[in-house]
């Protein structure tokens, strides 16, 4: 049974760029949620996913934004890069009928220059 | 509002016990508690629904006091393998896991 996953590990970027990290939730699960996690510090909710639509929004700008396919997977996308976006970004999946435990991903190390 | 847990670090030695405390100014619909080790992701282990009904890792407990808006994790004769960061999430609402995630804490068992 395949866990959640991500896509790149790790990515470097330029201040002003756009990027699109990607997830593919765990088998079964159809509702994807993103966070934020800075160095020392907890995740921070960013927006959920479930049949393709935006259900749930943290305080995050609209630089980022997402979507979800048929197949549940996931993309975050983030506009106008900012040295503070410099974090290591988490993909979390569940199932919404049972409204429990979210499965994290390995997550994806985004550096901003 | 960020849940604020207490304390921030702690040392155990391998068999001791620990409580971790997980505060919210909101009302509560759940609380979640999660493992993070260096470099990984969080791992989950316990959730605990108002109400009452708990779900989760059977060497780790956990309460949930509705009232007080106050959660606490308790790791009973430590492993090595405890160590990480503890980590409480909360939602405020039923049914759409928005989980905010409280300040960490710190937990090293050593031999």
């Amino acid at each position: 049974d395949a866990g959640v996953t991500q896509s790149p590990t790790h990515l470097i970027k330029t201040r002003g760029q756009q990027v699109t990290l990607r997830c593919s939730p765990k088998s079964g699960h159809d509702t994807v949620s993103w966070y934020q996690q800075a160095l020392g510090q907890g995740p921070q909710f960013i927006f959920q996913y479930y049949e393709e639509e935006e259900r749930q929004r943290g305080n995050f700008p609209d630089r980022f934004s997402g979507h979800q396919f048929p197949n549940y997977s996931s993309e975050l996308n983030v506009n106008a890069l900012l040295l503070g976006d410099s974090a290591l970004y988490l993909c979390a999946s569940s199932l919404v009928l049972e409204n429990l435990q979210q499965y994290f991903g390995p997550g994806t190390r985004l550096t901003v220059t | 509002q960020q849940p604020v847990q207490s304390p921030q670090a702690v040392i155990l030695r391998e068999g001791e016990d620990a409580v971790i405390n997980c505060s919210s100014s909101k009302a509560l619909y759940s609380v979640h508690w999660y493992r993070q080790k260096h470099g990984e992701a969080p791992v989950f282990l316990m959730i605990l629904l108002k109400g009452g009904e708990q779900k989760g890792h059977d060497k780790i407990s956990a309460s949930f006091n509705e009232k007080k808006q106050q959660s606490s994790l308790y790791l009973t004769a430590s492993q090595l393998s405890y160590s990480g960061t503890y980590f409480c999430g909360t939602e405020d609402s039923g049914g759409y896991q928005k989980v905010t995630f409280g300040t960490g804490t710190k937990l090293q068992v050593i031999p």
